[in-house]
């Protein structure tokens, strides 16, 4: 069965710093694109970041370029997001999910990780 | 505009269709995708590539597209089709857009 588990969401400070990780199972990851997106309380959805299959090339939002970071470990099945100079507007709960090979649909999607941003 | 407009809201009788619109230039060359969420949950793909359903999406739910608008429809609404509605599609920097969302209440 395909499944994402993010992990690593908390309370930190305006300006801090946290790491998200999401663990891979049940399919071969390194197949796949990765993205993250979030989802502020009440608000709609919000891509963040997608990352390619081997890691070579990144994008990011406007919203987070310069400050966040995606990575990912092929040999451990894991995808990972640090985000530094945390802001209150980055408050959401933050998924993962796997890119289809089209480009085109996030087919699979962890159950999400909470990170608050506040003083 | 790099935007996807989707109305906040939309009510349906149980049993009546419902058409969820999602409007934006990026729809006239990328294909629209149609996600489901309910509370607490994280989103379910229902639509892909304008009108193809994944395995386990009942056939109530189609989808299409005119111009720069996508449209969700599902015929024979149930109650448990009651949830909030995003579309979503690239666009041409390969950023991924979603619109704002939908919630259908089912009444």
């Amino acid at each position: 069965q395909k499944q994402l588990v993010e992990s690593g969401g908390g309370l930190v400070k305006p300006g801090g710093s946290l790491r998200l990780s999401c663990a891979a199972s049940g399919f071969t990851f390194s197949d796949y694109y990765m993205t993250w997106i979030r989802q502020a309380p009440g608000k709609g959805l919000e891509w963040v970041s997608f990352i390619t299959n081997s890691g070579a090339y990144t994008q990011y939002a406007d919203s987070v370029k310069g400050r966040f970071t995606i990575s990912r470990d092929n040999a451990r099945n894991s995808l990972s997001l640090q985000m530094n100079s945390l802001r209150v507007e980055d408050t959401a709960v933050y998924y993962c999910a796997r890119r289809d090979w089209t480009g085109d649909v996030f087919d699979v999607w962890g159950q999400g990780t909470m990170v608050i941003v506040s003083s | 505009s790099s935007d996807l407009t989707q109305d906040p809201a939309v009510s349906v009788a149980l049993g009546q269709t419902v058409r969820i619109t999602c409007q934006g230039d990026s729809l006239r060359s990328y294909y629209a995708t149609w996600y489901q969420q309910k509370p607490g949950q994280a989103p379910v793909v229902v639509i892909y590539h304008e009108n193809n359903r994944p395995s386990g999406i009942p056939d109530r739910f189609s989808g299409s597209r005119s111009g720069n608008t996508a449209s969700l429809t599902i015929t024979g609404t149930q109650a448990e089709d009651e949830a909030d509605y995003y579309c979503n599609s690239r666009d041409i920097s390969g950023d991924h857009l979603f619109g704002g969302g939908t919630k259908l209440t089912v009444l």
